[in-house]
């Protein structure tokens, strides 16, 4: 079993949609949980994180932790066509020393 | 500006030649990262420091080198022993092994 499950999509919807993009884990002792935006040919850039469980807000963006269920989920309010990108989410321990990362979710905002 | 920078930005190898492509972090980060993507697939991690002189192999380290001499420089050489090279390399780097990471802009790299 792989320690980060992500669903590939691809996922397309109209603008101004709200998304989710779940990921689910196997490792209870995640605490710091990460979300990426990669455009095509770029690095991926850091969005959000949240440490231990709880939700966060930044602008259209939510993201949101549930250590019961090792399930975490970003959510995209009003979806822009700018927002078209690939979706990675991640994750660490405090004892451990590497990341682990979702394959990524493919999303197409259409104008 | 803060951050982490890769150079170059494309880079062509012919087969048997050894290449090394560099990243330079400006964060004052412990730990630094070299992460293999590929179409259709995840990160995979080729090595990771967490301190000076000091790195570890990672899932797919062979054929590739390291070297952690500076804290702010990670400098990936891909060899000639790595059989199928051509990919986007990205480095990231975090405050320490644990919390979050930060990706420079990648190097892609083809072999003619």
């Amino acid at each position: 079993q792989k320690e980060v499950e992500q669903d590939p999509g691809p996922l397309s919807v109209p603008e101004g949609a709200i998304v989710s993009l779940n990921c689910t884990y196997s490792n209870s002792a995640f605490q710091y949980f990460m979300w990426y935006r990669q455009y095509s040919r770029k690095g991926p850039e850091l969005l959000m994180y949240t440490y231990s469980s709880g939700n966060k807000e930044d602008g259209r963006f939510t993201a949101q932790v549930d250590k019961s269920s090792k399930y975490i989920s970003l959510f995209i309010r009003d979806s822009q066509p700018s927002d078209s990108a690939t979706y990675l989410c991640a994750m660490s321990s405090l004892t451990g020393n590497q990341f682990y990362f979702g394959t990524g979710t493919s999303l197409t905002v259409i104008p | 500006d803060g951050g982490i920078t890769q150079s170059p930005k494309y880079l062509f190898r012919k087969e048997g030649q050894n290449v090394t492509l560099s990243c330079e972090q400006n964060l004052n980060h412990d730990a630094m990262y070299w992460y293999r993507q590929d179409p259709g697939q995840g990160l995979r991690l080729i090595y990771y420091s967490q301190i000076v002189n000091d790195f570890q192999k990672g899932d797919i380290a062979e054929g590739y080198s390291v070297s952690r001499e500076k804290k702010e420089s990670f400098p990936l050489t891909v060899t000639s022993a790595q059989k199928n090279p051509t990919a986007f390399y990205l480095c990231a780097s975090s405050v320490t092994s644990t919390e979050v990471a930060f990706f420079g802009p990648g190097t892609r790299l083809t072999v003619l």
